[in-house]
């Protein structure tokens, strides 16, 4: 089944303990990205990868790291985690990041909800 | 840059009745148009999408959605609302000429569906 995996679904960590979610798809997409979404301010994008060891900050970066050594996987590092990065996070996938990559919209995951105490 | 504009926070419609959810968009030239579904604790799940030609789409779930280019809007509709739907549905736009240029999804619309 063609999908995104995150993992895990839920999370509740302490203050500065560092933290990967892991977002991995089979379905040999080119483009990755992750979103953030809080209530009443819809979804926002933290960060982006057009392929393979390409990666471009979104809307909201600061306090996040990403990596993509390889094409299937994408995962997102918090470094030092503060309350206010607690939120719901959602990895999704494209099949191209090129010109008109727009054309063929996301494939998303499940979610990931972080709590930072 | 393109940006989308979801009028209306919160919803909610009985059972059996019709459905209209708002999306208007702003971009220079034809966008791709997207609706997308968020059911309680699930990920965003693709209702339909607008490329060109016809300018009502038809989608999953018995939704479909007209493109008016006139009104810069791409609305949401179903005929007859099942307690099933309701959920959080987002809009979104791509620029046709966007190069990298990701989707931006608009803040959502929630939908309580009562008895």
């Amino acid at each position: 089944e063609a999908q995104v995996t995150q993992n895990p679904r839920y999370l509740i960590t302490v203050t500065g303990k560092k933290l990967t979610v892991t977002c991995s798809q089979n379905m040999n997409h080119e483009y990755m990205s992750w979103y953030r979404q809080d209530p009443g301010l819809g979804l926002r994008q933290i960060y982006y990868s057009m392929n393979v060891e390409v990666t471009d900050k979104g809307d909201v970066p600061e306090g996040y790291k990403v990596s993509r050594k390889e094409k299937r996987n994408f995962p997102l590092i918090l470094e030092s985690p503060s309350p206010n990065q607690t939120s719901l996070y959602f990895c999704a996938s494209s099949l191209s990041g090129g010109g008109g990559m727009a054309q063929w919209g996301y494939t998303f995951g499940s979610g990931t909800r972080l709590t930072v105490v | 840059a393109q940006s989308v504009t979801q009028p209306d926070i919160h919803i909610t419609v009985s059972e059996g009745a019709s459905l209209e959810l708002r999306c208007n968009y702003s971009y220079g030239a034809t966008p791709y148009l997207f609706w997308y579904v968020q059911s309680p604790g699930q990920g965003l799940q693709l209702l339909l999408k607008y490329f060109s030609g016809d300018t009502l789409v038809q989608g999953i779930k018995g939704f479909e959605a007209e493109f008016k280019r006139s009104q810069s809007s791409f609305n949401l509709r179903k005929p007859s609302v099942h307690w099933s739907d309701a959920a959080e549905y987002f809009c979104a736009v791509g620029a046709v000429d966007s190069g990298n240029t990701p989707l931006v999804f608009g803040k959502g619309t929630r939908l309580s569906v009562i008895a």
